[in-house]
């Protein structure tokens, strides 16, 4: 009865480098989504997807930051050319339906980016 | 001088007292809330929920109450334990038609024994 896992839990980049999140959703569930916790604050929304489908990236920068969520493997949330502003906790949630009310969210334990 | 970063709203309960947090939430079309309890290095861990056509729900230990007139949810937790120590964030949703999270700054609840 895994949850949602993540990997990796911590992860080092000097600027200019690309960081690459995995994210591996609860058994059955097909919907996922990712979201960044900087220092002290709550998290924020950056994307929503099914497989093969981004549903919402709404909250995605609009440059350097991409994901997907191909029909085998886990999600990719990949970040070219990382910026120390970039540094984060950077959170996956997965469900089971993806409709709205009572679809419960579950979080993994996060990747903690740093950048130097 | 100008503070730098933000800070946490912190409640400070001895073991065994009685815990409210409060969460205001901006948008009087959502309609399912949500608890998440977070401790330090991990992710947030759903706690209880509570959708918009109930006032209160409980669980154990926890129950949350909605206020929707005022758009107010609290998390009452009983005979609050040093485990209970942790960030804990309301979350909103229900506008886009699906799940996506709208979390509040979240409080830190310190429990001393």
């Amino acid at each position: 009865n895994a949850g949602v896992m993540q990997n990796p839990r911590h992860l080092v980049r000097r600027r200019g480098q690309e960081a690459r999140l995995r994210c591996s959703p609860m058994k059955g569930h097909s919907h996922v989504y990712w979201y960044r916790q900087l220092p002290e604050e709550g998290l924020k929304f950056m994307v929503y997807l099914q497989k093969e489908n981004i549903i919402d990236e709404s909250g995605m920068p609009k440059e350097r930051f991409s994901a997907e969520f191909p029909k085998e493997g886990p999600s990719i949330l990949r970040i070219q050319q990382v910026v120390r502003g970039d540094s984060a906790a950077y959170f996956c949630a997965s469900s089971l339906t993806g409709t709205g009310v009572s679809d419960t969210q579950y979080f993994g334990p996060g990747t903690r980016l740093t950048v130097l | 001088g100008e503070s730098v970063g933000l800070h946490l709203p912190t409640l400070s309960v001895q073991e065994g007292d009685n815990s409210i947090i409060n969460c205001a939430y901006s948008n009087s079309a959502s309609d399912y809330f949500i608890w998440y309890k977070q401790e330090s290095g991990k992710g947030p861990q759903f706690i209880i929920d509570i959708r918009s056509n109930m006032d209160k729900r409980q669980g154990q230990r926890v129950t949350v109450l909605l206020n929707k007139t005022v758009k107010h949810l609290s998390l009452q937790i009983a005979a609050t334990q040093p485990g209970d120590s942790a960030v804990y964030f309301c979350a909103e949703t229900g506008r886009s038609g699906y799940s996506t999270l709208t979390f509040g700054k979240g409080t830190m609840l310190l429990v001393s024994p």
